[in-house]
């Protein structure tokens, strides 16, 4: 298996500008969950989905951000409007529902300026 | 509000020694707890685990404490080696999906 997948690794864009993320989980986990890591909070749980439902999105920061599970194989998150605040990196995980089973994807690192 | 804490933000160990990472912890919830390691530009990696029902858990090099009555767990790493040198996040789950993680400690091994 590739592990879980994540692009784009790198994307910068302008301040006001939507931004969306993409992660494609590992084949068979039902579970997937998305992190922003920074410097002052570490790594933050925003959103997580079991079998492509939306459980806890108490971490969403704003409205500006929303996430999507459409199917098994993919989710997005989306930032609109981007700001310089939502600079970090942003990291997708799966789990096949076992605590200690979590795989992390590489992440995308956001720059918004 | 920080549930998981890691007060050290980063943490020198000569090579050969040991190295204790700690943690601290608010939730009373928290049933099991694990620590992450991670190297740049790579996501977190499973490291080892305890539940809330043991105290302590061995893993070859890498041995986990945890003391309830203080809400305090620890990693230790010996002997330290290069390779050692990550980012280390202590994380706890509360019996549900979600693991709520600290801010991390960067570990320096030494030549």
């Amino acid at each position: 298996d590739a592990g879980v997948i994540q692009s784009p690794r790198h994307e910068v864009t302008e301040m006001g500008q939507e931004v969306t993320l993409r992660c494609k989980p590992i084949s068979g986990h039902n579970s997937l969950f998305w992190y922003r890591q920074t410097m002052m909070r570490g790594l933050e749980l925003l959103i997580y989905f079991n079998n492509n439902v939306p459980i806890d999105d108490s971490g969403m920061p704003e409205d500006r951000f929303s996430a999507k599970m459409p199917n098994a194989s993919f989710s997005t998150l989306k930032i609109q409007p981007s700001e310089p605040r939502d600079s970090a990196v942003y990291f997708c995980a799966s789990s096949p529902g076992t605590i200690d089973g979590y795989t992390f994807g590489s992440g995308t690192r956001l720059t918004v300026v | 509000d920080q549930q998981v804490k890691q007060n050290s933000p980063s943490l020198s160990v000569q090579e050969g020694r040991i190295s204790i990472l700690n943690c601290d912890y608010t939730n009373s919830m928290f049933d099991y707890f694990l620590w992450y390691k991670k190297y740049p530009a790579e996501g977190p990696t499973f490291l080892i685990s305890i539940s809330s029902i043991k105290d302590k858990n061995e893993d070859g090099r890498f041995t986990v404490f945890l003391n309830k009555s203080a809400k305090h767990l620890s990693l230790h790493i010996v002997p330290s080696q290069p390779g050692d040198s990550a980012v280390y996040f202590c994380a706890a789950s509360a019996g549900d999906d979600k693991i709520i993680f600290g801010k991390g400690t960067r570990l320096h091994i030494l030549p």
